[in-house]
């Protein structure tokens, strides 16, 4: 299974963009990278996944290079409700057993 | 999306006494569901993975004896939680995998955040 590692938090003030980063060296041919939400005592919720290049949704893009050795969640004009911690996950689509990282707990001031 | 449901929210129990949480996909089927446990402000730790008709998997260092669980149905896996004591005060959380074409992604439910007294 591939390790993920993200920085343990970050600070950012309302209408700025945010970009976390995840590291997942040993990221295999068969997994995707999805990026997780979460709230205090509430389940993750999905934000966005991708395998290669760029993906865009209604609330974020995901920037994945060549190497896929790495990943952006870029997070667009946050706002107070977007503290949270974002969890990077890789996961097999054949397995599917999900190890969750530490997270990156997001702190949006105003 | 998806919905995964998960009942109750929260319980209080005394020690000594089991707790049963269900976890319901509510639109789709899921043969594979999982269980995991939180710790406050720590990581989701992944406790087992449920399968429809057949023996769940459970990680390492995690006791089948004290949680079962079982996987009745494509839409619905319960976890219980025998001879319950205050270590085992947690939030506990399940989900269920969606396949959607070439991707494959995880629904979570709320959570169910258990207090042993």
């Amino acid at each position: 299974l591939a390790k993920t590692t993200q920085p343990i938090s970050m600070d950012s003030y309302e209408g700025q963009e945010v970009n976390i980063t995840c590291s997942h060296n040993n990221i295999a041919t068969n997994d995707y990278i999805t990026w997780y939400q979460q709230f205090p005592s509430q389940g993750p919720r999905f934000i966005i996944q991708g395998y290669k290049t760029k993906v865009t949704n209604e609330v974020a893009s995901l920037f994945i290079p060549a190497d896929r050795k790495s990943s952006t969640l870029s997070l667009p004009r946050v706002s107070l409700s977007d503290t949270a911690v974002y969890y990077c996950l890789v996961v097999d689509t054949g397995g599917f057993k999900t190890i969750f990282g530490a997270g990156t707990r997001l702190f949006v001031k105003a | 999306g998806a919905v995964v449901s998960q009942h109750p929210s929260r319980v209080i129990c005394k020690s000594g006494t089991s707790v049963k949480i269900e976890c319901r996909s509510l639109d789709f089927q899921a043969t594979t569901m999982f269980w995991y446990r939180q710790f406050p402000k720590q990581s989701l730790m992944l406790m087992a993975t449920s399968n429809e008709g057949s023996k769940a998997t459970y990680e390492q260092g995690v006791e089948k004896d004290k949680f079962l669980i079982n996987h009745a149905s494509l839409t619905l896996s319960t976890l219980t939680v025998t001879s319950a004591h205050p270590e085992d005060s947690s939030f506990y959380i399940c989900s269920a995998n969606r396949g959607e074409g070439a991707y494959e992604k995880l629904f979570f439910g709320s959570g169910t955040q258990l207090s042993v007294l």
